[in-house]
């Protein structure tokens, strides 16, 4: 059964606190990405990687930062976080094949940040 | 205008209902479309895709994909307590996650 995790499923935070936010999968897959998703606008990429230690903007990278030194771990990290990051966070992960592949989600973490 | 767009709901159906979830798009280039499902406090699932047009079927489940009017359907038969969730649909350029365009869901309920 394919499976990836969330460290927390629930965090409250302080404006200007660095926030760490751990996503594993464990079905080998090479591509891993962050989204966050909020009302009414849907999932938007933050990063994601392709590869171990490789790592791309997505579409709203500003005021986030990620970090892959394994294959299965992939943490994305608010250096100094504002209220306007209190979102829905959530991880995913897939194959680089040919054909459709899949995008396999986490349960989310939901960040509040006061 | 946004590059996909979906009606946010609520929708409320009567158990054994036909459910039609709908999407618009605005890029033509588009060749792949996905639906996905998502239970409250639960990541999304993939529950459908389609490669450029056409229609598929999966249980209860039908996609469509109207390129001519970028729009895509989801319908789903004989809707039971247990479908009701947020649809997402996305759709991308390419077989490539990080190029996928989400819709902002559709709350569905399907009232026992």
């Amino acid at each position: 059964d394919v499976k990836v995790t969330q460290s927390s499923r629930y965090l409250v935070k302080r404006t200007g606190e660095k926030v760490f936010l751990e996503c594993v999968q464990d079905m080998d897959h090479e591509n891993m990405f962050w989204y966050r998703q909020d009302p009414g606008l849907g999932l938007r990429l933050i990063y994601f990687s392709y590869d171990v230690k490789m790592k791309e903007k997505g579409d709203i990278p500003e005021g986030y930062s990620v970090s892959r030194e394994k294959k299965e771990r992939f943490s994305l990290i608010l250096e100094s976080a504002s209220t306007n990051q209190t979102s829905m966070y959530l991880c995913a992960s897939s194959l680089t094949g040919d054909g459709y592949n899949e995008q396999f989600f986490g349960p989310g973490t939901r960040l509040t940040v006061l | 205008q946004k590059e996909v767009e979906q009606d946010p709901g609520p929708l409320s159906v009567p158990e054994g209902a036909i459910v039609s979830l709908n999407c618009t798009y605005s890029n033509s280039a588009f060749q792949y479309f996905m639906w996905y499902r998502q239970y409250s406090r639960k990541g999304p699932e993939l529950l459908m895709y389609t490669y450029s047009s056409g229609n598929k079927e999966d249980g209860r489940f039908t996609a469509q994909v109207d390129k001519s009017s970028k729009y895509i359907s989801l319908f789903i038969r004989d809707s039971q307590p247990s479908d009701s969730a947020t649809y997402l649909c996305a759709m991308g350029l390419d077989n490539y996650g990080q190029n996928f365009v989400f819709g902002p869901g559709t709350r569905l309920s399907v009232l026992p």
